[in-house]
């Protein structure tokens, strides 16, 4: 069974440019997240979906941060414009059930200059 | 709110046993996980526990008293391998969702 994959594993842009990130995730599995994680730091939630429905978002800096899921299976996460405090890992995860164990993709590791 | 403790570093012994302890405070508990991440790497499961008691899973066992809001991750044998960040993740109700909160992670060396 494949696991989540994730794209690009490593962006280097500018501050002030755009960036998205792509998810696909384990076959079946319906819920997704993406999860900000800082160096020395635990996952912190940006957005969960259950199939296309984005059913919690409460974390996500909405004035630059957006995602969809438009067919409730890959998700892309976009950053418009990027600042510099925005340099982190962005990690994508999916669970077979609202409650079950997460599956994690690598990470797409972003840095702003 | 939401509170997850757990050590920043911890240094044990190749063979020798260590134990990773987390406290949380929450309300609506629902479920604690614990996930190894090695550097670069995502993390990956290694346990999960709902109900009181000690879950265990060949080197790696995990217990959790809901009453103290108290789990440990107890590794035995240790390896060279078992060099990793120890994150402890604690399932709670949100409102009408589930939110699954994420600790700082345990940073474990193992040494010769």
């Amino acid at each position: 069974e494949a696991g989540v994959v994730q794209s690009p594993r490593y962006k280097i842009i500018e501050k002030k440019q755009p960036v998205a990130f792509w998810c696909n995730p384990i076959s079946g599995h319906n819920t997704l997240y993406w999860y900000l994680q800082n160096l020395g730091q635990g996952p912190e939630l940006l957005i969960r979906y259950e199939n296309e429905e984005a059913v919690d978002d409460s974390q996500l800096p909405k004035d630059r941060f957006s995602a969809e899921r438009l067919k409730g299976v890959d998700s892309t996460l976009k950053i418009q414009p990027a600042e510099l405090g925005d340099s982190a890992v962005y990690l994508c995860a999916s669970s077979r059930t609202p409650t079950g164990e997460l599956f994690f993709g690598e990470g797409s590791r972003l840095t702003v200059l | 709110g939401q509170n997850i403790d757990q050590p920043t570093e911890m240094t044990a012994t190749e063979g020798a046993i260590v134990q990773i302890n987390c406290t949380y405070q929450t309300s609506g508990f629902n479920g604690l996980f614990w996930y190894q991440q090695h550097a670069g790497e995502a993390p990956t499961f290694l346990s999960y526990n709902v109900l009181d008691g000690l879950e265990e899973k060949g080197r790696f066992s995990s217990f959790l008293s809901r009453s103290k809001g108290y789990s440990y991750l107890l590794l035995k044998e240790l390896q060279m391998k078992d060099s990793a960040s120890y994150l402890c993740a604690v399932r709670h109700y949100g409102g009408a969702t589930n939110k699954l909160i994420f600790g700082t992670g345990t940073l474990l060396a193992v040494q010769p």
